[in-house]
């Protein structure tokens, strides 16, 4: 398994400015990925973080809004642009490596962002 | 798109009794994940299931993946307090290894 570590944890934010989220993992993994996960909902797939190269975003989230850095394969950030209450959510980074069995991905602690 | 649907959506429970959830998709998966999340803490990996039919145990969780590779069962026995929290199942989306969630199962144990 990969233990992940994500900062900060918690923040209150002023709407209209932004916040990068970092996240760190113990071991080098092949798969980096950024979830938002808006109170009392499941968690949606953001981006792919892929190393040394732009990030593979889904549909309905933009490079501008939401743009990711992963310049090596332990470490990836996700900044949170010009920021709105609707942005106020869980964010969390996930990490995975594939296996003869399977991919699994586990999860960082999260960081709660609520935008005032 | 691909989407898994879990039910039931919430539950309550008397402390001692057994669980069942499941998450259903109109699409075939080849890998199934159960996740467990507490209030304020990121998802934390219960068990992988990789083959269909494959039944797999973690303590006193057991979780199946479906013979038709569109569903995957969770069961949990003599639930206990701490089993309080929200179940996730989730799945690769064809082709990639990005993962999809489920709707989510919020379990709430009666002590």
């Amino acid at each position: 398994s990969a233990v992940i570590s994500q900062k900060p944890s918690r923040d209150i934010c002023q709407r209209g400015t932004s916040l990068t989220i970092q996240c760190q993992v113990d071991s080098q993994v092949t798969m980096m990925f950024w979830y938002r996960q808006q109170p009392g909902q499941s968690l949606t797939l953001i981006a792919t973080a892929n190393q040394g190269s732009e990030a593979t975003y889904e549909s309905g989230f933009v490079i501008d809004k939401f743009p990711i850095s992963r310049p090596n394969l332990t470490f990836s950030t996700l900044t949170v642009s010009n920021m709105s209450p609707e942005d106020s959510s869980i964010y969390l980074c996930s990490a995975g490596q594939g296996s003869v069995t399977g991919n699994t991905i586990y999860f960082g602690e999260g960081s709660w962002l609520t935008v005032v | 798109g691909q989407q898994l649907n879990q039910s039931p959506q919430s539950m309550f429970i008397q402390e001692g009794e057994d669980v069942s959830m499941n998450c259903t998709s109109s699409s075939i998966f080849n890998t199934w994940l159960w996740y467990k999340q507490d209030p304020g803490e990121g998802p934390v990996l219960l068990i992988a299931l990789y083959k269909a039919g494959e039944l797999t145990s973690n303590g006193r969780l057991t979780a199946q993946f479906g013979i038709t590779r569109k569903d995957s069962f969770l069961n949990i026995s003599a639930s206990i307090p701490s089993d309080v929290g929200i179940y996730f199942c989730a799945g690769p989306t064809s082709g990639t290894y990005k993962y999809i969630f489920g709707t989510g199962t919020r379990l709430k144990v009666l002590a």
